[in-house]
């Protein structure tokens, strides 16, 4: 049971909107703990996508974007592309039980 | 360019003790950052080891404290992960990165671990 909630899959058709939602609690998100999401493509190590809550590394499309609200936070992909397939996860900070680096259990984008 | 690189044993037996190491290029740990593993059991999510700072100090994952142990040596300029008494619930794709401004921007290419007799 992962500390922060991921739906276990979406889908969406070339072009599409999609989003991820990443739930929390006060502890972690509702603490004001930024949020970052990763995409792993299969056999590979993660890489960031967002960080601190809607920040783009630099050669990550704008096609990405994230935002945060309350105890929740949101992965929006628009324009989806065949090489979006993949699985996404959210991680947050988590102040409860001196816990620290939390994820989420992961999303997996298949794109129709 | 930051680079990491896992290294250490593909088979554990059961009740051994898994030894991973991730070297660092292209930036000296002892110059800062957190520094940490992550595993990811086959065909499921990402869960954290733990972090070490370059000074050493270091924070656990509280549901695998009891059996972790992770070191720096910054003369190598590298760090380590000690796992006693593994089971197969321990097999995994073990990873190492960099905590910077929370998240992990540098990962290492991930190392399997099995655990079997």
């Amino acid at each position: 049971q992962s500390v922060l909630t991921q739906p276990p899959s979406v889908s969406g058709a070339p072009g599409q909107r999609v989003t991820i939602s990443c739930t929390g609690t006060r502890s972690n998100i509702g603490a004001g703990s930024d949020v970052h999401w990763y995409q792993q493509l299969p056999g590979t190590a993660p890489k960031v996508l967002i960080y601190g809550n809607s920040n783009r590394p630099s050669g990550v499309p704008d096609r990405f974007s994230g935002s945060k609200s309350g105890t929740s936070a949101s992965l929006a992909i628009t324009g989806l592309q065949a090489e979006d397939e993949a699985d996404y996860y959210c991680q947050s900070f988590d102040s409860s039980l001196n816990a620290y680096v939390v994820f989420g259990g992961g999303t997996k984008l298949t794109v129709l | 360019q930051v680079q990491l690189q896992e290294s250490g044993p593909g088979l554990v037996k059961p009740s051994e003790t898994l030894s991973l190491t991730c070297a660092v290029s292209g930036y000296s740990i002892s110059s800062g950052y957190y520094w940490g593993w992550i595993r990811q059991p086959p065909g499921k999510g990402l869960e954290l080891i733990g972090n070490i700072y370059h000074s050493g100090s270091t924070y656990y994952n509280p549901s695998l404290k009891s059996r972790v142990t992770i070191s720096v040596d910054t003369s190598k300029n590298q760090f380590s992960l000690k796992l006693t008494s593994v089971t197969a619930a321990d097999t995994a794709v073990y990873y190492c990165a960099r905590l910077q401004d929370g998240h992990y921007l540098h990962w290492g290419q991930g190392t399997l671990v099995t655990v079997s007799s």
